[in-house]
């Protein structure tokens, strides 16, 4: 069974510039959680869907930061304009259910120069 | 709020010797407590799990831990260390909202 999908895996953009995440979850996973990793940190929660909705944003800087889960499968974050802050790596995870053992993807590197 | 804390960014040990990952606990709910193991430029993989059955709580790749609520702590262990074990290893906290709080997360190397 593929496990979670994202790409790209590697990103390197210039400040003030849009970025975008792609997700494939575990096929049949209802929930998507993305996850920002800071350089030495542990992944702290951005967003969490359940199906199509979004049920937990609140630690997503809604200013710059937007996602979306259309039809309840694969996802995309995406950060406009991206800051220097922003680099670090993103993570897509995706669990049957809420509260089930959460699957994580191998992430997307951001760089933002 | 719960939050958890591991003591030790790096770990060092011989392969063959005894592998002791510490982490402590805050919560003010019965936590659900999990150790993760992160491989270079890969995500995170579950190595075990505390759900309040069981206070030792058995993984894979032969690592374990024991909840100790007297102690707030769920250290984990490995009897003998294999260089494949070389990783970055979380352990995060839940109240089971399903929102994982992870530590900052402890580097163990494995010397041959």
């Amino acid at each position: 069974e593929a496990g979670v999908v994202q790409s790209p895996r590697y990103k390197i953009i210039e400040k003030k510039q849009p970025v975008a995440f792609w997700c494939n979850p575990i096929s049949g996973h209802n929930t998507l959680y993305w996850y920002r990793q800071n350089l030495g940190q542990g992944p702290e929660l951005l967003i969490r869907y359940e199906n199509e909705e979004a049920v937990d944003d609140s630690q997503l800087p809604k200013d710059r930061f937007s996602a979306e889960r259309l039809k309840g499968v694969d996802s995309t974050l995406k950060i406009q304009p991206a800051e220097l802050g922003d680099s670090a790596v993103y993570l897509c995870a995706s669990s049957l259910a809420r509260s089930e053992t959460q699957y994580f993807g191998p992430g997307t590197r951001l760089l933002v120069l | 709020a719960q939050s958890v804390t591991q003591l030790g960014s790096h770990v060092s040990v011989s392969e063959g010797a005894l592998v002791l990952l510490r982490c402590n606990y805050s919560s003010s709910v019965p936590p659900y407590l999990f150790w993760y193991v992160q491989y270079p430029n890969q995500g995170l993989q579950l190595l075990l799990k505390y759900t309040s059955a069981a206070t030792l709580v058995k993984g894979i790749n032969g690592f374990e831990a024991e909840f100790k609520k007297s102690e707030t702590s769920f250290h984990l262990t490995k009897p003998s260390a294999h260089m494949s074990d070389a990783a970055e290893y979380f352990c995060a906290v839940s109240d089971n909202t399903d929102k994982l709080i992870f530590g900052t997360g402890t580097r163990l190397q494995v010397f041959p």
